[in-house]
């Protein structure tokens, strides 16, 4: 049974603080890693999908790096604002083609006060 | 970007009824699409995995007569809840990717089914 963790389960930040979550997932036949953010009621969004060691992806103030020898992906947040407060998930895939599966975390509850 | 939309977005109804959900892929061709359930401080668990015009491929543990899963067309999947018990109440929600299996997966909003 493949295991992917996610920590903290949740956080509450003041609107300005910076943040950053771990996913770590087996190091052994790893692919790619997902990172989604999912709103209250809407759907999960894409946010980076990763497949190589040292990889570092951005997307406005957030960012996501890759160690797939130690199985680790970290995910930071610059400058949090309420509309950045939702559940981040990641998810770790082992293989590639059309039916490869993905194996969530529990995911990590965000909120910025404002 | 991609859209999938899974309707309906909540269902309650009685002990014994069957449900079905919808997913559909609104702007592009979804060859894969995933089922997931999901409980309460759980993560998403996978279910099955359906390819267009064959048969879904379901996880351990999941009963394939009790969850029906039809993709007869590249851009919808359905799955039948049969026979509902109060067990049965969970969030699902669906998932596709596009031909060859590009990622990312794109996710409907999900269904939260209620059985009394």
């Amino acid at each position: 049974i493949l295991n992917v963790e996610q920590s903290p389960q949740s956080l509450h930040v003041q609107e300005g603080d910076s943040t950053n979550f771990t996913c770590s997932f087996p190091s052994s036949n790893f692919y790619a890693l997902h990172w989604y953010r999912w709103e209250t009621a809407k759907s999960p969004e894409a946010l980076f999908v990763m497949t190589l060691n040292g990889d570092e992806k951005k997307k406005g103030r957030i960012s996501a790096t890759l160690n797939t020898k130690e199985g680790y992906s970290y995910l930071y947040i610059k400058g949090s604002q309420p509309e950045d407060s939702a559940t981040y998930l990641c998810a770790f895939s082992g293989g590639p083609g059309a039916n490869s599966k993905l194996t969530f975390g529990k995911g990590i509850t965000l909120s910025v006060r404002p | 970007g991609a859209v999938v939309s899974q309707h309906p977005s909540r269902v309650i109804c009685k002990s014994g009824t069957s449900v079905k959900i919808e997913c559909r892929s609104l702007d592009f061709q979804a060859t894969t699409m995933f089922w997931y359930r999901q409980f309460p401080k759980k993560s998403l668990m996978l279910m099955a995995t359906s390819n267009e015009g064959s048969k879904a491929t379901y996880e351990q543990g999941v009963e394939k007569d009790k969850f029906l899963i039809n993709h007869a067309s590249l851009t919808l999947s359905t799955l039948t809840v049969t026979s509902a018990h109060p067990e049965d109440s969970s969030f699902y929600i669906c998932s596709a990717r596009g031909r060859r299996g590009k990622w990312p997966q794109h996710f409907g909003d999900g269904t939260r089914l209620s059985i009394l």
